[in-house]
């Protein structure tokens, strides 16, 4: 399976203020048909995970433009250019260029 | 509109078996294979099962394969997780998330709101 390792744990951000979370794969991502399968999801308190980004930096349908994600490979990120109370809760990378989809351990973010 | 409604958790003993069901509305669910998935309180999430658009293709996780059987019903528009010889580490909230394309192996872009299953003693 591939392991997908997300970094920071946990972030606390004032609110306006700028958040990056990091996620790596130990595998490439990119599949034989040019698409990189890695999406990030936020899980707010309660509910279920919904999606923001898929493939990358694509962001799903009715997703603020305030959430942009990059990387290619291995190596991925996801900012949020002005982290506000909404926003709040966890953070998870998934990738899905093998049947067997897996996550990263989630970051965590609240506002401090 | 497009929405996924999971049933059938709750309480069991270890060893017993439990039968969750996914009821799939607003979207041709005959195009798309569909996901388990499941997230251990206080954890993160963990897929658990994948079947086909047409039921043809299964997969699961090594942590319940043997153990569980994801099945459909798409005269119903129903996903099934037979799940057998449950333990305590099987105790979470079960998702049922379909596919962003039909046709496809892909990220999921609709989710259920999850049912609890909980194995105890």
């Amino acid at each position: 399976d591939i392991l997908m390792t997300q970094t920071p744990l946990s972030l606390s951000v004032t609110p306006g203020q700028p958040a990056s979370i990091s996620c790596k794969s130990n595998q490439t991502l990119l599949h034989s048909d040019g698409r990189t399968y890695l999406y990030w999801y936020l899980q707010k308190p309660g509910q279920s995970p919904q999606l923001l980004i898929h493939e990358v930096s694509s962001r799903f349908s009715g997703v603020s433009d305030k959430f942009t994600g990059s990387g290619s490979g291995t190596d991925f990120t996801l900012k949020i250019s002005r982290v506000e109370a909404e926003d709040v809760g966890v953070y998870y990378c998934m990738q899905s260029v093998q049947l067997r989809l897996t996550f990263g351990g989630g970051t965590k973010v609240e506002i401090k | 509109q497009v929405q996924l409604v999971e049933s059938g958790g709750g309480t069991v003993q270890p060893g017993k078996s439990l039968r969750l069901s996914c009821a799939a509305s607003g979207f041709s669910f005959t195009k798309y294979a569909m996901n388990w998935v499941r997230q251990a309180p206080g954890k993160g999430l963990e897929w658990v099962a994948l079947i086909g658009y047409d039921g043809s293709f299964k997969y699961s996780a090594d942590s319940v394969k043997g153990r569980f059987t994801v099945s459909r019903d798409n005269s119903k528009n129903m996903v099934y997780l037979e799940m057998n010889s449950l333990t305590v580490e099987d105790t979470a909230v079960y998702f049922c998330a379909r596919p962003l394309r039909y046709f496809a192996y892909d990220g999921l872009d609709v989710w259920g709101q999850g049912t609890v299953v909980t194995v105890s003693s």
